[in-house]
């Protein structure tokens, strides 16, 4: 199965700012990375597919990038509604679906 | 509007069994694959199990083969995941999920609120 690492674990950030979310998948998996956004006591909803493509509705400051093995995700001015987890999906070799660890991103 | 609602979560003693419901709306369920995702208490999210969409083809993680069985109901428009032995690990948040594609599971495009399942004595 294709293990996935993200980094760092948790970010503290304030409004306005930009960050950027790592994942790392232990082999080539092309472009086939999702992101996911979880807020506190809600199910995950899916941002982006296929390292780049932003899912309808979600707002163009979010943006990812990646192929290959190495992909970040990346929030511009960051609103306080962003503040929440974030997790990496490998598409390439399915089943297993393997998410990373998750991306705690808090307010500073 | 896509809407996943489960359902049948609840307190089981260990080796005991429960099954979960998902009732699906707002899409044409016969034509996607289904898969269940989990998340234990504080952790991140696990893979369970998925379905084909015309209910052919099921898989499993390694963590519960042999012990939960995936199905569907496409008149009914309805997922269900059939607990069996169940463990105190399998405590979890279960939810429903849809994916993008008919014949196999890829990615989750859509996710229900989710249902706790308890393994407690």
């Amino acid at each position: 199965d294709i293990q996935m690492a993200q980094s760092p674990s948790s970010l503290s950030a304030s409004v306005g700012d930009t960050v950027t979310i790592t994942c790392r998948a232990s082999q080539s998996i092309s472009s086939y990375l999702n992101w996911y956004q979880q807020k506190p006591g809600k199910a995950p909803k899916l941002l982006i597919y296929t390292a780049s493509s932003l899912q309808s509705g979600v707002p163009s400051r979010f943006s990812g990038s990646g192929s290959g093995t190495d992909f970040t995700l990346s929030i511009s001015s960051l609103q306080p509604e962003d503040f929440a987890t974030y997790y990496c999906q490998q598409s390439y070799s399915t089943p297993p679906l393997t998410f990373g660890q998750g991306t705690r991103l808090e307010i500073k | 509007e896509v809407q996943l609602l489960e359902s049948g979560g609840g307190l089981v003693q260990p080796g005991g069994s429960l099954r979960l419901s998902c009732a699906a709306s707002g899409f044409t369920f016969s034509s996607y694959a289904m898969s269940w995702v989990r998340q234990a208490p504080g952790k991140g999210l696990e893979w369970v199990s998925g379905i084909s969409g015309r209910g052919g083809n099921t898989y499993y993680a390694d963590s519960v083969k042999g012990r939960f069985t995936i199905s569907r109901d496409n008149s009914k428009n309805t997922l269900y995941m059939q607990m069996n032995s169940l463990r105190g690990e399998d405590t979890a948040v279960y939810y429903c999920t849809k994916d993008i594609n008919s014949g196999y599971v890829r990615l989750c495009d859509y996710w229900g609120q989710g249902t706790l399942v308890t393994v407690s004595s």
